[in-house]
């Protein structure tokens, strides 16, 4: 069973659109991390986000962190194709150095 | 640039021959982790070290070990791959405090014949 439910498993939209990619769970987390990764590499971090109600942004992308630090979500506006990848989201408890990964978001962005 | 390395990006073997794949960082961080990766799915924890502390996943095949002979390096054995073992294998570190991102080397790319 995932811990970290994400939806959903697949996208595709075409250029200059909007998505939004949302990560669930019942457990909450003390932080919460957002990767892509391109395909033959490994994931790159985009994001942590540690209080509950967050909301950071990195260009196009908007990350926010649930009131109750129990969910989060990506949004990208005005898609492109250089943002087609796998997006993870992955969550550490307290206490705990290890982390718990959603199954991914596969998102490909048409030109 | 401080960085995770992983050798070689792509390794192929024999359905039974050992391999061995090696991770190296930069970043001075206590904790290193090997994960399985297979087609667009999650990354999949195998075991990893905090210092010299190794710590199994109760899931992970005996098939699977792991070395660390100093902390900028990890190494992971396969002592008999089968074809289900064919993957991405992931790296990564992190600093060891609760909470905190892992940083993930580029990958190595494992092919079983």
């Amino acid at each position: 069973t995932q811990l970290l439910e994400q939806s959903p498993q697949f996208l595709s939209i075409q250029e200059g659109e909007n998505l939004t990619v949302y990560c669930n769970s019942s457990s909450v987390f003390s932080s919460l991390q957002w990767y892509r990764q391109e395909p033959g590499e490994g994931p790159v971090l985009l994001v942590t986000v540690v209080t509950g109600g967050e909301v950071k942004k990195l260009k196009r992308l908007t990350f926010q962190f649930g009131d109750a630090r129990k969910d989060s979500s990506l949004h990208i506006t005005a898609a492109q194709p250089g943002d087609t990848g796998l997006y993870l989201c992955a969550g550490a408890r307290d206490n705990d150095y290890k982390l718990s990964f959603g199954a991914g978001t596969t998102v490909t962005v048409r030109a | 640039d401080a960085m995770v390395i992983q050798n070689p990006r792509y390794q192929v073997t024999q359905f039974g021959k050992p391999v061995t794949l090696s991770c190296s960082q930069t970043l001075n961080h206590n904790v290193m982790y090997w994960y399985q990766q297979k087609s667009s799915q999650a990354p999949k924890l195998l075991f990893h070290y905090y210092d010299k502390d190794f710590n199994n996943e109760a899931d992970t095949p005996d098939n699977f070990q792991s070395r660390r002979p100093n902390t900028s390096f990890c190494f992971l054995d396969i002592r008999s791959p089968g074809l289900g073992d064919a993957a991405m294998y992931l790296c990564a570190t992190s600093t060891g405090l609760a909470g905190l991102a892992q940083y993930f080397g580029p990958g190595t790319r494992l092919t079983v014949l």
